[in-house]
C-alpha cells in the first residue's frame, strides 16, 4: 500500500485568499489524482498531475482556478486561488499503486473552509 | 466515460442485521473498490474487486463484471458501520469515478 500525507489537514480561509495543499507519497508513484468532495456529495476528480508534464483538468476546472505542481514522483500540491466559500470543501490526494495492480489509494484529505 | 450508480441512497439498520449494497457500473472495468468513508472524512479502503469475490471478516464483496454490478454485503452489523460507503470504478481512462454513495445508519 501508499502512505499519502496531506497538509494542512484542515483550514478556515478568508474569502480571495488562496490556500495551497500538500501531498507527499511514501513510495514514488507516476500518476496522482486531486479530488473534491463537497459538503454532503461524492467525490469529483479535479485533474490527474503526472511528473513532467502539465496536469489534465476534468471538465468544470481550470489551471487558474487550482493550479497544480508535481516537481518530482513522491510530491504534489494543489492551489485553490482566489477563494469563495463555494470552495469550501474536502480536497484529497490519490495515487495509484504500482505494484498490486489498480488500486488507488487516498490521503486524509484537507477539510476547509471559506468565510 | 464510466458511469457509477449505488443503490440505495440510504438505509437504516438495527444492530445485527444484515445489508447488501449494489453498484452498477456502465462499462466494462479495470479496476472497482469499495470505501466507506467514517465521519471525519476519511476514505478507507474496504476491497479491490474488478472482479470475483472477497471477505474481510464480517464484509463480502462480489462483482459480475460481465453484467457490470458489485456488491457489497455487511453481515452482524454494528454502529461503528455507519457511514458513506462509496463504490468507485474506472476503465481505461484510468481515471476512478465515483458512485454518490450509500448513507448507512447502525442503530443501537
Amino acid at each position: 500500500s501508499a502512505v499519502i500525507s496531506q497538509k494542512p489537514s484542515r483550514d478556515i480561509c478568508q474569502r480571495g485568499t488562496s490556500l495551497t495543499i500538500q501531498c507527499q507519497v511514501d513510495s514514488q508513484v507516476t500518476m496522482m489524482f486531486w479530488y473534491r468532495q463537497q459538503p454532503g456529495q461524492s467525490l469529483t476528480l479535479i485533474a490527474t498531475a503526472n511528473q513532467g508534464s502539465e496536469a489534465t483538468y476534468e471538465s468544470g476546472f481550470v489551471i487558474d482556478k487550482f493550479p497544480i505542481s508535481r516537481p518530482n514522483l513522491t510530491f504534489s500540491t494543489l492551489t485553490v486561488s482566489n477563494m469563495s466559500p463555494e470552495d469550501s470543501s474536502i480536497y484529497l490526494c490519490s495515487v495509484k499503486s504500482g505494484g498490486r495492480g489498480n488500486i488507488q489509494y487516498f490521503g486524509a484529505g484537507t477539510r476547509l473552509s471559506v468565510l | 466515460g464510466i458511469q457509477v450508480e449505488q443503490s440505495p441512497p440510504d438505509l437504516i439498520l438495527q444492530e445485527g442485521a444484515n445489508s447488501t449494497l449494489r453498484c452498477n457500473f456502465s462499462d466494462s472495468v479495470n479496476n472497482l473498490q469499495w470505501f466507506h468513508q467514517n465521519p471525519w472524512g476519511q476514505l478507507i479502503n474496504l476491497f479491490y474487486i474488478p472482479s470475483g469475490t472477497k471477505q474481510n471478516g464480517r464484509l463480502s464483496a462480489t462483482t459480475v463484471a460481465t453484467e457490470r454490478y458489485s456488491l457489497l454485503y455487511i453481515s452482524s452489523s454494528q454502529t461503528t458501520d455507519s457511514g458513506v460507503y462509496f463504490c468507485a470504478a474506472s476503465g481505461n481512462t484510468g481515471k476512478l469515478i465515483f458512485g454518490q454513495g450509500t448513507t448507512l445508519q447502525v442503530k443501537p
